[in-house]
């Protein structure tokens, strides 16, 4: 397709399982975001991919979320141990720019822990 | 605490009015400026962006400027149509690459 890519774009769990969403992005594109989407806020920044440099981390908000992306393709987001408070909206985007430019999202991926 | 602050949180307006969002941001590294529009479930779209060196950038009935030295920029949409309706989110960047965005601003265009 020519957009990017989110699955699953609904998943319920129970509170201590571990989840994982995955984004595939537009192909060609270097950068790619996480973003955490909670019901009526803002989009809070989780983690960043360029190209092959180190990701940026800095907002992962415990050691309990982690994120992977091989090469410049899929991105998998990793919550282990899931709490109530995880429930939210997992948006990805991808970026043909080096430095900040246009992002492009997918339509998210809702996460309901019970 | 928050990158970007973002006001109004909510904005009601008669269609054919003005509508304006600002936002104020801290880092003066940051150089790049965009606004995105998430209609209901939806990903946010880009809808205008500005960098540094510009003080303003319009496109049609979308403008946005920016006051560098005061660190805050601003939406503009004049002529409302009940299509703009939206959640509309101001977002700063820098060199850095990631991209920090404001709370949003729910913007309700009434016929």
């Amino acid at each position: 397709g020519a957009g990017v890519s989110q699955s699953p774009s609904n998943k319920v769990t129970e509170k201590g399982k571990d989840v994982e969403l995955r984004c595939d992005p537009i192909s060609g594109h270097t950068a790619l975001y996480w973003y955490r989407q909670r019901l009526g806020q803002g989009l809070e920044f989780l983690i960043y991919f360029q190209g092959n440099s180190a990701p940026d981390k800095s907002g992962l908000p415990s050691d309990r979320f982690s994120a992977e992306r091989t090469g410049e393709s899929v991105s998998t987001l990793t919550i282990q141990r899931t709490q109530q408070e995880d429930s939210a909206v997992y948006l990805c985007a991808s970026s043909s720019y080096r430095v900040t430019g246009e992002l492009f999202f997918g339509e998210g991926s809702r996460l309901t822990v019970l | 605490g928050e990158n970007v602050e973002q006001h109004p949180s909510t904005l009601s307006v008669q269609e054919g009015d003005s509508a304006v969002i600002k936002c104020t941001y801290s880092d003066s590294a940051s150089n790049y400026f965009p606004w995105y529009k998430q209609e209901l479930g939806k990903g946010p779209q880009l809808i205008i962006d500005i960098r540094s060196n510009v003080g303003e950038k319009k496109d049609q009935r979308i403008a946005v400027t920016l006051n560098k030295t005061a660190k805050h920029f601003s939406l503009h949409i004049t002529e409302t149509q009940p299509e703009d309706s939206a959640v509309y989110f101001c977002a700063e960047g820098s060199t850095l690459g990631r991209l920090y965005f404001g709370r949003g601003t729910q913007l309700t265009v009434w016929p």
